[in-house]
């Protein structure tokens, strides 16, 4: 079966830190991976998807960035952070068919908790 | 691009009642409609789905309706417990979409 896991689950920096989130995905080949935001407990913010290795789309802009350097893994980075950048990161994964779908179930990873002090 | 509208907001009802969230959305071309549930610091978690070649679905004390002509769907769910407290996200999506399209979420309390 299918599994996803993202870490760290939770993280506290200070503004003008850098950042790395890190998801990686087992039990399928060649997933869509994509990054949400959830702010203030509600709402889903779609950051970035993925539909392959190298290939990424932002649907935000903003200072953070993502990164897929192998088949089931997926980064979210930032340089510097925000004050506003402080939220529950949420990695999630889907079937694909070589291109992102909007009619395949999402699943979740745990989250990562970010606090930006 | 697709908008999903979510209402209400905030719903409370006591432990034995029913609840009801509506959802509606824009984009003709959507065919499936996921619901998410998400408990306090979680993950939401896909708890039922339904694609536009189905009016209803069922799983227990959830049913998912759908009406293509109006474009909404709703969530029911029957004989209420505190433990079906969460927040709930409907969503609309379609394989000519990128990804799923959420609502706004529903915090949804049962009182005992």
């Amino acid at each position: 079966s299918q599994t996803i896991h993202q870490w760290p689950a939770t993280l506290v920096q200070p503004v003008g830190s850098p950042l790395s989130l890190e998801c990686t995905v087992e039990g399928t080949s060649n997933p869509n991976l994509y990054w949400y935001r959830q702010a203030a407990g509600r709402g889903l913010q779609l950051l970035f998807y993925s539909v392959g290795i190298g290939q990424i789309s932002s649907e935000v802009p903003q200072n953070l960035s993502a990164s897929r350097p192998q088949d089931r893994q997926f980064i979210l980075s930032s340089k510097k952070l925000l004050l506003s950048d402080s939220g529950f990161y949420l990695c999630a994964w889907s079937v694909t068919q070589g291109f992102p779908r909007g009619d395949s179930p999402l699943h979740f990873g745990n989250g990562t908790r970010l606090t930006v002090t | 691009g697709e908008n999903v509208e979510q209402h209400p907001s905030t719903l409370s009802v006591q432990e034995g009642d029913s609840a009801v969230i509506k959802c509606t959305y824009s984009d003709s071309a959507s065919n499936y409609f996921p619901w998410y549930k998400q408990e306090l610091g979680k993950r939401p978690q896909l708890i039922i789905d339904i694609r536009s070649n189905v009016g209803e679905k069922k799983d227990q004390r959830i049913a998912v309706t759908l009406n293509k002509t109006a474009k909404h769907f709703s969530l029911h769910i029957t004989e209420t417990q505190p433990e079906d407290s969460a927040v709930y996200f409907c969503a609309a999506g379609s394989n000519s979409g990128y990804a799923l399209n959420f609502g706004k979420g529903t915090s949804l309390l049962v009182t005992p």
